[in-house]
């Protein structure tokens, strides 16, 4: 079964500047995607970026950027010119590309935001 | 594009009761998902819907748990003889097609006491 492990349960970030959240899996298949989701303080979840595993480049969004390292199984995310309203839970998750729809889940980071 | 929809936001039940949550998903997603929170984890798959067809289901959806999709539209999620470890966020997801991202309603959250 695949895993997700974020080993860091909290981060803090001063506003404007860069903070890197880490996220490791385990999988012991060659196809699947891998995502970062937001999780603000009472609101809903929204995807923040996602990877193709089969995709070398790194996924960027705007302030965010992935660092995907499919030998190690890494799967970092970086937030640049950090902003008051990235203060929330982030999750990793991963999806197999064969077929089932599962999302699994990290245990997520909070990360906060200091003006 | 007014979201996904959950009903209700909070409910607190007493051990052994039964409860009904509700999700109306984005119109046109023809893909529903029920996920289940607990503190400080991830969420955890619980089953999937493409259109009225449950296709997937987790080990977690004991026989205590049932979700119907009649018409393909709106999803009920019912606990059965709820057990104070089914305190947790229920969320509803839905997606337009295979591989789009997944949108999530601001979830039910069940305190069985």
């Amino acid at each position: 079964a695949q895993t997700v492990t974020q080993s860091q349960p909290e981060m803090s970030v001063q506003e404007a500047e860069t903070v890197t959240l880490s996220c490791t899996y385990d999988t012991s298949e060659s196809d699947y995607y891998l995502f970062w989701y937001k999780q603000p303080p009472s609101r809903q979840m929204i995807l923040v970026i996602r990877q193709e595993a089969y995709k070398q480049q790194n996924a960027t969004e705007n302030r965010f950027s992935v660092n995907f390292q499919k030998a190690a199984k890494s799967f970092s995310l970086k937030i640049s010119d950090s902003q008051l309203g990235d203060a929330a839970m982030y999750f990793c998750a991963y999806r197999s590309g064969g077929g089932s729809e599962k999302l699994v889940f990290g245990k997520g980071m909070k990360l906060t935001v200091n003006p | 594009d007014t979201g996904v929809s959950q009903d209700p936001r909070h409910k607190i039940t007493k051990r052994g009761q039964n409860v009904t949550f509700r999700c109306d998903p984005i119109s046109e997603h023809n893909r529903l998902y029920w996920y289940r929170q607990t503190l400080g984890q991830g969420p955890e798959f619980l089953t999937y819907f493409q259109n009225e067809a449950q296709l997937e289901k987790s080990r977690l959806l004991s026989d205590r748990f049932s979700a119907e999709r009649p018409k393909g539209s709106f999803s009920t999620l019912e606990i059965q003889r709820t057990e104070q470890g089914d305190s947790a966020m229920y969320l509803c997801a839905s997606s337009l097609r295979q591989q789009s991202p997944l949108h999530f309603g601001n979830g039910t959250r069940l305190t069985v006491t």
